[in-house]
C-alpha cells in the first residue's frame, strides 16, 4: 500500500515553455501533498505544501507564479513549471500524506526535468 | 547555518565493516527524526524512525540525543547493497513538513 506515482518520469523541454508534472496517490487519499526540488548532490528542498481544495503554501524564495500547484482531488496534485529556464532543470519529487495523525510521507519516484 | 547538518562524505568502507553517520539539527522544536536512504536518481525511502531510547532494525541502529540535538546511524556488517546516500530528516511537532539534511554518501567496497 501507500504508492505514489509521478508522471512523466523524465521530460526535456525548450526554454520558455511550460511543463506539467502530475503526482498521484494510487491506493490512499492524500489530504496533503508536498513538492520538493533536488539539485545534483544537494538535498531535497521543500518548495510547497498543498492541501486538497485550497491554495498551496509556498516556502520562502519559491515563486508561486512560476511554480503553479493545483491539488484538485484527494489523489492528484500537479506542479506546472511556467516559462521554464535552464536553471529550472532539476529533479522534482512529490510526496503525499494522509494527514490523519500519521505524518508519514510517501514519496513519488520523481521527475527529472531538463530545460534546453 | 543549515537546519540539519551532515558530513557529506564520501565514506568508502570495505564490505563487512561497521560505519557510523552523525547528524546535528538546530531547531529545538524538532520532535520526530528519521533516516532515509536515497539511491542515485531515485526518490528517498524511509530507512527507520529514530526514537529517544534508540532503536535497532537488523544491522541498523539509530540513536537520538535531544540535549545535544544529535542523531546517529550505525550500520553493522555492511553489504554492497548499503551503498547509497543517507539522509537525516527532522519533523516539527504537529507539522508534517520534513527538513532534510544534505545527506552522507556511502560506498561499500568489495
Amino acid at each position: 500500500g501507500a504508492v505514489v506515482s509521478q508522471h512523466p518520469s523524465r521530460v526535456i523541454c525548450k526554454s520558455g515553455t511550460s511543463v506539467k508534472i502530475e503526482c498521484r496517490s494510487l491506493d490512499f487519499q492524500a489530504t496533503t501533498m508536498f513538492w520538493y526540488r533536488q539539485f545534483p548532490k544537494k538535498s531535497l528542498m521543500l518548495m510547497a505544501t498543498s492541501n486538497e481544495g485550497s491554495k498551496a503554501t509556498y516556502e520562502q524564495g519559491v515563486e508561486k507564479d512560476k511554480f503553479l500547484i493545483n491539488h484538485a482531488s484527494l489523489t492528484l496534485s500537479t506542479l506546472t513549471v511556467t516559462s521554464a529556464h535552464p536553471e529550472d532543470s532539476s529533479f522534482y519529487i512529490c510526496s503525499a500524506s494522509t494527514g490523519t495523525g500519521n505524518y508519514e510521507q510517501y514519496f513519488g519516484p520523481g521527475t527529472r526535468l531538463t530545460v534546453t | 547555518r543549515k537546519e540539519v547538518e551532515q558530513d557529506p562524505g564520501p565514506f568508502n568502507v570495505p564490505e563487512g565493516a561497521t560505519v557510523a553517520f552523525n547528524c546535528t539539527y538546530s531547531n529545538s522544536a524538532s520532535q520526530s527524526f528519521f533516516w532515509y536512504r536515497q539511491d542515485c536518481r531515485k526518490e528517498p525511502k524511509l530507512l527507520m524512525s529514530v526514537y529517544s531510547s534508540g532503536n535497532e532494525d537488523g544491522r541498523f541502529t539509530a540513536q537520538l540525543n535531544r540535549a545535544s540535538q544529535y542523531i546517529s546511524l550505525l550500520i553493522r556488517d555492511s553489504k554492497l547493497s548499503d551503498s547509497a546516500t543517507y539522509l537525516c530528516v527532522t519533523q516539527n511537532f504537529g507539522n508534517e513538513k520534513l527538513t532534510f539534511g544534505t545527506g552522507t554518501r556511502l560506498t561499500i567496497i568489495p
